[in-house]
């Protein structure tokens, strides 16, 4: 199975500030023959189901804000939010889709400082 | 807009199977894969299987002896059986929708059922 670690567990930000969460795979999550990222990030809010915010390791979802974005290739990846909002307060999860069994990262809480 | 609903009982005894249902509303079933993912309170998130509306099926393997994914197209339905299950089963157990265009990427869940395991 491909290992997620996510790192730091847990980030406290202010406001408006930049927040940054950190995902590392045990092996290449990039598939060769398309140049894709099989890696998605989500944003899981108290008593909420997970959400999707970020595909192909740098897209985002439909209707997320621009404050959001992803980056990295191969096992190496990061969630950035540019100017934490309060809504931002969550636990944000990266998962691999390259292989089954799918797997999830441990869990990032964000919180406000 | 497409609506995942869980359902099933909110408590299930020691060895006993486990039996939820995904009903889909708002969109067909059909040509989309259908994921079961359980998250055990203050736990992170562990997918247990796939079903795609054609009725293929994928399961993780440290839980694929006891688990069976179906789907039925006609009720717009999945559904997950989990046999003897334990106390360790005890989780919030989600249906989310695979997109085959992103490559089953989970872009719409349910809100999730509460199960708990205790005699």
């Amino acid at each position: 199975d491909i290992v997620m670690t996510q790192s730091p567990d847990s980030l406290a930000v202010s406001l408006g500030e930049r927040a940054t969460i950190n995902c590392k795979s045990s092996q290449s999550v990039l598939y060769s023959s398309n140049n894709k990222n099989y890696l998605a990030w989500y944003q899981q809010r108290p008593g909420q189901p997970p959400k999707l915010l970020i595909y192909w390791a740098s897209t985002r979802e439909s209707g997320v804000p621009d404050r959001f974005s992803g980056s990295g290739s191969g096992t190496d990846f990061t969630l950035t939010i540019s100017s934490l909002q309060a809504e931002d307060v969550a636990v944000y999860y990266c998962q691999q889709y390259y292989t089954t069994p799918y797997i999830f990262g441990q869990g990032t809480k964000l919180e406000i400082k | 807009q497409v609506q995942l609903q869980e359902s099933g009982p909110g408590l299930v005894k020691p060895s006993e199977t486990l039996s939820l249902t995904c009903t889909v509303s708002g969109g067909s079933i059909t040509g989309h894969y259908w994921s079961w993912i359980r998250q055990p309170p203050g736990k992170g998130l562990e997918w247990i299987a796939y079903v795609y509306s054609s009725g293929s099926t994928n399961y993780n393997p440290s839980l694929k002896s006891r688990v069976t994914i179906s789907v039925d197209t006609s009720k717009d339905q999945s559904s997950l059986k989990l046999s003897s299950v334990t106390t360790a089963d005890t989780a919030v157990y989600y249906c989310a929708r695979g997109d085959p265009a992103r490559a089953n990427t989970f872009d719409i869940w349910g809100q999730g059922t509460k199960v708990t395991v205790s005699s």
